[in-house]
């Protein structure tokens, strides 16, 4: 199973909206709605930030939205904050009963 | 809330098993509404789910196609806790290795992570 694509980086000011895509296939992303986006700060364990999607688990920020359009899925992040400075991850459920990440996204926040 | 923390050796010897445990806090390792999972991140790899351990009347295990004839999980109900064992190991197996809970269903959403473990194959 391949890896999900992601850009190597994004780059923002604060208060600014980014977006961060996920690109698959029709056998992961595109077959599923369960998408899953980590946040990762250095030397930390990754945190889920949203699932199925859109879903924000609780204590995860309101300024972060998933959706998703045929075999891409993408974070928003509005109101970008330094604190948001990190690296995410998308992960997908796929057609072969496991799940895949994509290669990470680093977010500078400038 | 639910905590997992793991514990286990940094440094294995190439060829031999490399052994993890996470412990857990606030849930139950029987709970029938969560899973337990192994995932492992290096820099060649990414990120890499390695399976699954979990309780529904019986216990039962996914593993990942990579890893499958290499890795077993046992899951311990009187410490709460289950562990991973990868058998064989190479260098290429370095990694940092995290236990996560999963959902009921298939393998979707890992929420929360544990601290990570560096584990280092090298003679």
């Amino acid at each position: 199973q391949s890896a999900l694509t992601q850009p190597a980086s994004v780059s923002g000011s604060p208060g600014q909206s980014i977006t961060i895509s996920c690109t698959g296939t029709s056998s992961d992303v595109g077959g599923y709605n369960y998408v899953s986006w980590y946040q990762q700060h250095p030397g930390k364990a990754p945190k889920l930030m949203i699932f199925d999607v859109s879903n924000r688990p609780s204590g995860a920020s309101n300024r972060f939205s998933g959706s998703k359009s045929g075999n891409t899925a993408t974070l928003t992040i509005s109101g970008l904050q330094v604190e948001d400075e990190a690296d995410y991850y998308c992960s997908s459920y796929t057609s072969s009963s496991t799940v895949v990440f994509g290669g990470g996204t680093k977010l500078t926040v400038l | 809330q639910v905590q997992l923390q793991q514990s286990g050796p940094g440094l294995v010897k190439p060829s031999q098993t490399l052994s993890l445990t996470c412990a857990i806090s606030g849930d139950s390792v029987s709970s029938k509404s969560a899973t337990w999972n192994w995932i492992r991140q290096s820099p060649s790899r990414g990120l890499e789910w390695l399976g699954r351990t979990y309780y529904r009347s019986t216990w039962f295990n996914d593993y990942a196609v990579s890893v499958k004839s290499r890795i077993t999980f046992n899951p311990d109900t009187s410490k709460n806790q289950f562990s991973l064992q990868l058998s064989s190991v190479t260098p290429e197996d370095t990694a940092v290795y995290y236990c996560a809970r999963g959902g009921s269903g298939w393998p979707d959403w890992f929420d929360p992570w544990g601290q990570g473990t560096l584990v280092t194959v090298s003679s």
